[in-house]
């Protein structure tokens, strides 16, 4: 079975530049979520996709970050501007309806913000 | 509020020692669940157990074993005869009625050869 696949592996962008990840989760998983790991830290939920809806955006900084799941399967998450605190790195993740409980991650995209 | 606390930042050892791995958390919910993920150089999170607050019993798989204790509100994790391929940086994490995961800030564990 493929894991979650996440593209680019490494990003460097100046600060006030604008950048895109994608996310492709596990066939079949219904839930897809974004974490944010700052270095040092545990990993944060910025967003929670149930199929192609939004269930928590709580923590997303929505006036710099947006993300989509038009079709319920992959996901973008985009950062316009980007700002020097957004160097992290962006975890994907996703579960399945029968068994919610248990997340598989990606190897997410590290983000540099110059 | 609710919150993970992993109060080791950094752990070192020489391989074959046993080394455990404290968690203690907070939550006002009674039904919640207890996560330890494993993530190694590679950056993915590797699930490695999962525990529901009315299941105290502790549980061994292989060489790790879990202690759950809920009258301390800790969720212990032990590596038994530790080997390299365990290095790597381990979270608790706790998922309330919300369903929201939050993340301990993690510790790193070097087994050194």
């Amino acid at each position: 079975e493929a894991g979650v696949a996440q593209s680019p592996r490494y990003k460097i962008i100046e600060k006030r530049q604008s950048v895109a990840f994608w996310c492709n989760p596990i066939s079949g998983h219904a839930t897809l979520y974004w974490y944010q790991q700052i270095l040092g830290q545990g990993p944060k939920l910025l967003i929670q996709f149930q199929n192609n809806g939004v269930v928590d955006d709580s923590q997303l900084p929505k006036d710099r970050f947006s993300a989509e799941r038009l079709k319920g399967v992959d996901s973008t998450l985009k950062i316009q501007p980007a700002k020097l605190e957004d160097s992290a790195v962006y975890l994907c993740a996703s579960s399945h309806r029968a068994d919610n409980e248990k997340l598989f991650f990606g190897s997410g995209t590290q983000l540099s913000v110059l | 509020a609710q919150k993970v606390t992993q109060a080791q930042t950094e752990i070192s050892v020489v391989e074959k020692e046993d080394v455990t791995l404290d968690c203690v958390y907070e939550t006002r919910d009674t039904t919640y669940y207890l996560f330890w993920y494993k993530q190694p150089p590679s950056g993915e999170l590797v699930f490695l157990i999962r525990r529901n607050s009315f299941d105290e019993q502790n549980e061994i798989s292989g060489r790790y074993s879990w202690n759950f204790q809920k009258s301390t509100s800790s969720f212990n994790f032990t590596i038994t005869a530790s080997q390299v391929v365990d290095s790597a940086v381990y979270f608790c994490a706790l998922r309330s009625n919300t369903g929201k995961l939050i993340f301990g800030q993690g510790t790193t564990l070097q087994v050194k050869p």
